[in-house]
């Protein structure tokens, strides 16, 4: 176990639901991340919360909104999303401080979207 | 942006033999090189990485080597076992952040027994 957990594991929704995404760590971390992986392509980074500054990537569409009350918590929105959003979603956490590269990944939720 | 190529996609090789993945990065300011491990079902794991005032760096039946004039690093395992098949991503971070972390696409390691 890294440290980090995430719920649900699996999750079928169709374009009309709304459902969300929970992270958590362990790790005393103060950055959370959302990646987004889909087959046969790079990690995609979605957000990035650090120190209590968010961060995005322009392309993550609106139908995705994260939230991150605290500095152990994450969760990522999901509402009215299409069949391409299908993909294992992921959480990271990592210290920042100088010399703080190092990014623990949780296990994902595999999402299919019908 | 930083850019990261990742060669091969797909790589098999007998159990014992050695495996080597290669990846190339784009911006000469990129810093941290790290490779993760994916298992089936798992999310990625931190295995090894170098920084960019080291050329090469060794753990045991992995090594990474980097060199920074042609902007190219690649991972090295030795003695390969089963249990090394999995996903291999290599990364490139840009401003020494985890947060700028840029994955190549990823190679399935396959160790034949």
């Amino acid at each position: 176990e890294t440290g980090v957990t995430q719920t649900p594991r699996h999750l079928v929704m169709g374009m009309t639901n709304k459902k969300s995404l929970k992270c958590e760590q362990h790790l005393g971390h103060n950055a959370m991340y959302w990646y987004k992986q889909s087959a046969k392509k790079p990690l995609e980074l979605m957000f990035v919360y650090s120190l209590e500054e968010r961060v995005e990537n322009n392309s993550v569409p609106s139908r995705f909104s994260p939230e991150c009350p605290n500095s152990s918590h994450l969760f990522l929105h999901l509402h009215t999303l299409q069949p391409e959003d299908s993909a294992l979603y992921l959480c990271a956490s990592s210290q920042e401080v100088l010399g703080g590269y190092e990014q623990y990944f949780g296990p994902g939720t595999r999402l299919t979207v019908t | 942006g930083e850019n990261v190529e990742q060669h091969p996609s797909t790589l098999s090789v007998q159990e014992g033999d050695s495996a080597v993945i290669k990846c190339t990065y784009s911006d000469s300011a990129s810093n941290y090189f790290p490779w993760y491990k994916q298992e089936l079902g798992k999310g990625p794991q931190l295995i090894i990485d170098i920084r960019s005032n080291v050329g090469e760096k060794k753990d045991q039946r992995i090594a990474v080597t980097l060199n920074k004039t042609a902007k190219h690093f690649s991972l090295h395992i030795t003695e390969t076992q089963p249990e090394d098949s999995a996903v291999y991503f290599c990364a490139a971070s840009l401003s020494g952040s985890a947060r700028q972390l840029t994955f190549g696409s990823g190679t399935q390691l396959t160790v034949l027994p």
